[in-house]
């Protein structure tokens, strides 16, 4: 696609109930990423791909958090057992490996998460 | 893991007024240093970026940055605003040879308000 998407954009969950995101990167982009930007924040690393491996996932805050990227394209975002610390809203980010010229991260417009 | 700190939380300038907004970060190493802007309601975008050679690199919208190395710091200026300046700004770094620090480290952010 022309840019990075992410669905849904928005997503309100009961607590304790588990949701997945999903984000389609930039076709042809192997390295994927995940953060979180809570109201006022800055923006928390979550995890990085590169092609289907993850070989940075120091950033997921629990193990609740989990994520998995197939084919080297779509990844999708799984928190388990939501709670209300967990809203904010998650973005994606995408581009080309290191080393293969600029490593511009490209973003998606988010899924903004609310637990209640 | 490497840090960025941007010290200016909130500013508020005239329009015509002249911007610095102060970035230090933490790493030894080689880094990609990026400067990113979130517009009110849009999704982050691509400011300017350093990968090598000339130590300032200019942006889009007349934004420009100056890569110290000495001081660890990547400052971004604009000679002057315009009200189309409001936004929050994000200083980020990476260390594209260092598997673990391939991703972004974003600052906390500044934000920008520009008074007619």
């Amino acid at each position: 696609g022309a840019g990075v998407s992410q669905s849904p954009s928005n997503k309100v969950t009961e607590k304790g109930k588990d949701v997945e995101l999903r984000c389609d990167p930039i076709s042809g982009h192997t390295a994927l990423y995940w953060y979180r930007q809570s109201l006022g924040q800055g923006l928390e690393f979550l995890i990085y791909f590169q092609g289907n491996s993850a070989p940075d996932k120091s950033g997921l805050p629990s193990d609740r958090f989990s994520a998995e990227r197939t084919g080297g394209s779509v990844s999708t975002l799984t928190i388990q057992r939501t709670q209300q610390e967990d809203s904010a809203v998650y973005l994606c980010a995408s581009s080309v490996a290191p080393g293969q010229g600029s490593t511009e991260a490209f973003f998606g417009q988010g899924t903004r998460l609310t637990v209640v | 893991a490497q840090s960025v700190s941007q010290h200016n939380h909130h500013v508020i300038l005239s329009e015509a007024a002249s911007l610095e907004l102060g970035c230090n970060y933490s790493y030894g190493g080689t880094v990609n240093l990026f400067w990113y802007v979130q517009y009110p309601g849009q999704h982050l975008q691509l400011l300017l970026k350093y990968f090598s050679g000339d130590p300032l690199v200019k942006g889009i919208k007349g934004f420009e940055a100056e890569f110290i190395k000495s001081k660890f710091s990547f400052n971004l200026r604009k000679p002057s605003v315009q009200w189309s300046d409001t936004a929050e700004y994000f200083c980020a770094v990476n260390a594209p040879m260092d598997t673990g620090r391939r991703a972004l480290t974003f600052g906390s952010g500044t934000r920008l308000q520009v008074q007619p």
